[in-house]
């Protein structure tokens, strides 16, 4: 089993649609957890973090649920520059940061 | 700021014939990653470094790959001999230490073709 696991998509939506992704992680002693967008052909970048009591961040609402060990992203309002590839990442300890595969989402007009 | 800077960013090789990369981190960050993203995938660490100290090379190839942070600035990324299946992009990034925000900071990568 993988140590993060995401749906690869992608996720076509139209604009102004609601998409939510989620990701799980195996091993239960993880401390930390963040969201990372990468577009194509471009380096990864930190969107948000995830905070046990879920927090959010204008349109970007992550949430986090350690007793089934997964985290989401929700997006309201898509808009077409939300187009990307999502990165679920998992701090395992001792600052070893785990990347997961990535969800991609297209938004349309 | 400068961000961090790695070079080449594209490198088109034979197999069997070797490779470097380099990478030049955020001033002032003491911890250095190489990563290996394959198409379709997300990062796969390397190695990390705090410093110069290799802390976590436990991914890292070491029959064909080796890595050097002889400062604690500047690293190199050295593959000898390629094979086919090394073919990907090879970031790197920095943080601060002891940082627990997760925020890495990634060059803009280093995409090697081995054919």
């Amino acid at each position: 089993r993988k140590e993060v696991e995401q749906d690869p998509g992608p996720f076509n939506v139209p604009e102004g649609a609601t998409v939510a992704f989620n990701c799980t992680y195996s091993n239960s002693a993880s401390q930390s957890f963040f969201w990372y967008r990468q577009d194509c052909r471009k380096e990864p970048k930190l969107l948000m973090s995830v905070y046990s009591s879920g927090n959010e961040d204008g349109r970007f609402t992550a949430q986090l649920n350690r007793a089934s060990q997964y985290i989401s992203l929700l997006i309201r309002d898509s808009k077409l520059s939300d187009s990307a590839t999502y990165l679920c990442v998992v701090n395992t300890g001792f600052q070893k940061l785990v990347f997961g595969t990535g969800t991609r989402l297209l938004v349309s007009p | 700021e400068a961000g961090v800077v790695q070079s080449p960013r594209y490198k088109i090789i034979e197999k069997k014939q070797p490779v470097a990369f380099w990478c030049n981190p955020i001033s002032g960050h003491n911890t250095l990653y190489w990563y290996r993203q394959n198409l379709g995938q997300g990062p796969e660490l390397l190695i990390r470094y705090e410093n110069e100290e290799a802390v976590d090379d436990s991914q890292l190839p070491k029959d064909r790959f080796s890595a050097e942070r002889l400062k604690g600035v500047d690293s190199t990324l050295k593959i000898q001999p390629a094979e086919l299946g090394d073919s990907a992009v090879y970031l790197c990034a920095s943080s601060l230490s002891g940082s627990n925000t997760g925020e890495l900071f990634f060059g803009e990568g280093s995409r090697l073709t081995v054919l």
